[in-house]
């Protein structure tokens, strides 16, 4: 069974400081994605950063940088240098290769503090 | 960019009427799926589609809805007799058969209210 767990419900950050978002994921198949998307308060769901499961290397996208360690099965969002338009839900997803299913996390709430 | 288009934005009916939700998908994509969003909570998946028919569906996704794909471009999602607890968020999404970096594109959604 394929499951993604975010386990911080909430978060803060003073603007301009880093914050780390957590996620773990479990798959058995070796062939898999992993996704973080933004939900500001708006509601549309924003596409931010791939990693790909035989990626050698860490994705970067501007300020969002994943932290994948997959060993511990673990890929973390890192938003460097916080700005106040960061306020929003952030969700990590997953699909592995052998379906076109994606599974979501119950999401983090990050709030950046002026 | 292209975008996935869905509407109505919100949408607004009484308990025991239907609704249909429509969506354009990317043109050039190949899998397409319906979630939902209860306010402030988890996505939840309900359907997805792909060579006009469905490839899976949610224990959500009962007798009550159904999907279709009539017309090559749109998808819609109708529900049959509405419940209170249908009220959410729905997003319809699509992607590409690229099994790789390929994400999900999410339309911007449509609020359903239901009174």
């Amino acid at each position: 069974a394929q499951k993604i767990t975010q386990t911080q419900p909430g978060m803060f950050v003073q603007e301009k400081e880093a914050v780390t978002l957590d996620c773990t994921y479990d798959t058995s198949d070796p062939s898999y994605g992993l996704f973080w998307y933004k939900q500001p308060s708006s509601g549309e769901m924003i596409f931010l950063i791939y990693q790909g499961s035989y990626d050698q290397q860490n994705a970067t996208e501007g300020r969002y940088s994943l932290n994948f360690q997959k060993a511990r099965k673990s890929a973390n969002l890192v938003i460097s240098a916080s700005q106040l338009g960061d306020s929003a839900m952030y969700f990590c997803a997953m699909r592995v290769f052998t379906g076109n299913q994606f599974y979501f996390g119950t999401g983090t709430s990050l709030t950046v503090i002026p | 960019e292209p975008e996935v288009t869905q509407t109505p934005s919100h949408q607004v009916t009484q308990m025991g009427q239907e609704v249909i939700l429509r969506c354009v998908p990317i043109s050039n994509h190949l899998y397409f799926y319906w979630y939902r969003q209860i306010l402030g909570q988890k996505v939840e998946f309900l359907v997805s589609f792909y060579n006009n028919e469905i490839s899976e569906k949610s224990e959500i996704f009962d007798d009550q809805f159904s999907v279709e794909r009539p017309d090559g471009s749109n998808f819609t999602l109708k529900i049959r007799s509405t419940k209170l607890e249908d009220s959410a968020m729905y997003f319809c999404a699509s992607t590409t058969e690229d099994i790789g970096n390929s994400p999900l594109h999410f339309g911007n959604g449509t609020r359903l209210t239901v009174t």
